[in-house]
């Protein structure tokens, strides 16, 4: 089955530093990649996604790139904020609409 | 409007119990899924739900998990003779064309 690979599991920046949050899965069948925000004790929140017809999308301060060949996508977070601090997740969905999730990563921005 | 809800937020049990977890989605919502989540883990997926029935129960660990949608839209998740193994917030989500998921707040169940 599918499996999805996340890296950093954590990560510090200094504020108005950039971010990037990497991920990889293993079944080049997967056609849609969203990344979730998660804050401490809340639901995980969608941030953004891309399906695997189109290599790159952003929105505002955040982008995402998505390799097909290379199987890997990732997450970019520029100018961050304190805000921006939470527990992120990529995931990957198997057609069917199940999501396989990353094992997150931990983003501290620092004032 | 309002977004999917899920009720009880926190449920404490002992082992061996029978507990009831449900979800409310958005309205008109009709692919429903079931997650676990572990402390510092991503959700596990457990059930995916496309109006009453189940299209997926893959994720389901053992036969002590059920999950039912009568109606299409709310859902329960059953978990029969619970085990400590089992603590962990059940999470719920919905989609209106299979693509992105909106979450629920949680359950959080703890079996002592």
């Amino acid at each position: 089955g599918e499996n999805v690979e996340q890296h950093p599991s954590t990560l510090s920046v200094q504020e108005g530093d950039s971010a990037v949050i990497k991920c990889t899965y293993s079944d080049s069948a997967s056609n849609y990649f969203p990344w979730y925000k998660q804050e401490l004790g809340k639901r995980p929140q969608l941030i953004i996604d891309i399906r695997s017809n189109v290599g790159e999308k952003k929105d505002q301060r955040i982008a995402v790139t998505l390799n097909k060949t290379a199987k890997h996508f990732s997450l970019h977070i520029t100018e961050t904020q304190p805000e921006d601090s939470a527990v992120y997740f990529c995931a990957a969905s198997l057609n069917s609409g199940k999501l396989i999730f990353g094992q997150g990563t931990t983003l501290q921005v620092k004032p | 409007g309002a977004g999917v809800s899920q009720t009880p937020s926190n449920k404490v049990t002992e082992k061996g119990k029978y507990v009831e977890l449900r979800c409310d989605p958005i309205s008109g919502h009709t692919a429903l899924y079931w997650y676990r989540q572990s402390l510092g883990q991503g959700p596990e997926f457990l059930i995916y739900f496309q109006g009453t029935g189940a299209a997926d129960d893959s994720g389901l660990p053992n036969d002590r998990f059920f999950a039912v949608r009568p109606e299409g839209s709310v859902s329960t998740l059953k978990i029969q003779r619970t085990e400590r193994g089992d603590s962990a917030v059940y999470l719920c989500a919905s989609s209106l064309n299979r693509d992105e998921q909106f979450f629920g707040p949680g359950t959080r169940l703890t079996v002592l």
